[in-house]
């Protein structure tokens, strides 16, 4: 089955940039009509969707981070990722992947997650 | 963006039924029968459990249902078991803006 693992530093210095690489794992990540998403979550709150990436490069953004995020695709490697640039505290969270289908709106599965710490 | 709204907590008795919540507006959940419930304990990843309104993906228990009404959808577990206390999240396709999704703020489900 699809697996997703994700991998970057932990810890990030504010006004930098942050990057994280999702490796997937049983399946080619051009199969099937799916795209690849990234979602967090800070400690103890809610879940809130970053964006998204086709296979084919195509991405869509959260209005809210469009300006500082960007997420690219590397077919052969199977791995997409995140950056995140300018961070703030605010930004201290766990980074979650997934998988998501097109014409529709599900994610699964996901990745387990990484916590991502914005400090000096 | 806004979230869409669930209750913070509910709680329920072993064996009961509950239902939460989840309202949106006329731009996701009124016009797109895109909705998805996910299941979290604590430290552990989301799970799917209903996606596209009602439908439940494999594996998942039939005590799971979920539905919608106009611009509000409902989760319900029915035979409340203790291994179902968990936070849940919705989420649904938006046409607000731009292209995205928006999930709920998440309803902790206690069980008493």
């Amino acid at each position: 089955q699809v697996q997703l693992q994700e991998s970057g530093p932990g810890l990030v210095k504010p006004s930098q940039t942050l990057s994280l690489t999702c490796t997937v794992s049983g399946d080619s990540i051009n199969n099937g009509p799916y795209y690849w998403s990234w979602i967090r979550q800070p400690a103890g709150k809610g879940l809130e969707w970053i964006g998204r990436i086709y296979s084919s490069g195509s991405t869509n953004y959260s209005p809210s981070l469009k300006s500082r995020v960007t997420i690219s695709v590397d077919t052969s490697k199977n791995q997409f990722s995140l950056k995140l640039t300018s961070v703030t505290a605010s930004d201290t969270a766990v980074y979650f992947c997934a998988r998501g289908a097109a014409a529709t709106w599900w994610f699964d599965p996901w990745g387990q997650g990484t916590l991502v710490t914005v400090s000096s | 963006q806004s979230a869409l709204t669930q209750p913070a907590s509910v709680s329920g008795s072993p064996g009961q039924s509950i239902t939460i919540s989840c309202t949106g507006t006329s731009s996701d959940v009124g016009s797109y029968n895109y909705v998805s419930w996910y299941q979290q304990h604590p430290g552990r990843v989301p799970k799917l459990i209903i996606y596209d309104v009602s439908n439940r993906p494999s594996g998942v228990s039939n005590r799971f249902s979920g539905s919608k009404s106009g611009n509000t959808a409902s989760l319900t577990i029915s035979g409340l078991q203790a291994e179902d206390e968990a936070d849940y999240y919705c989420g649904s396709y938006t046409s607000s803006s731009t292209v995205e999704g928006v999930f709920g703020g998440g309803t902790k489900l206690t069980v008493l």
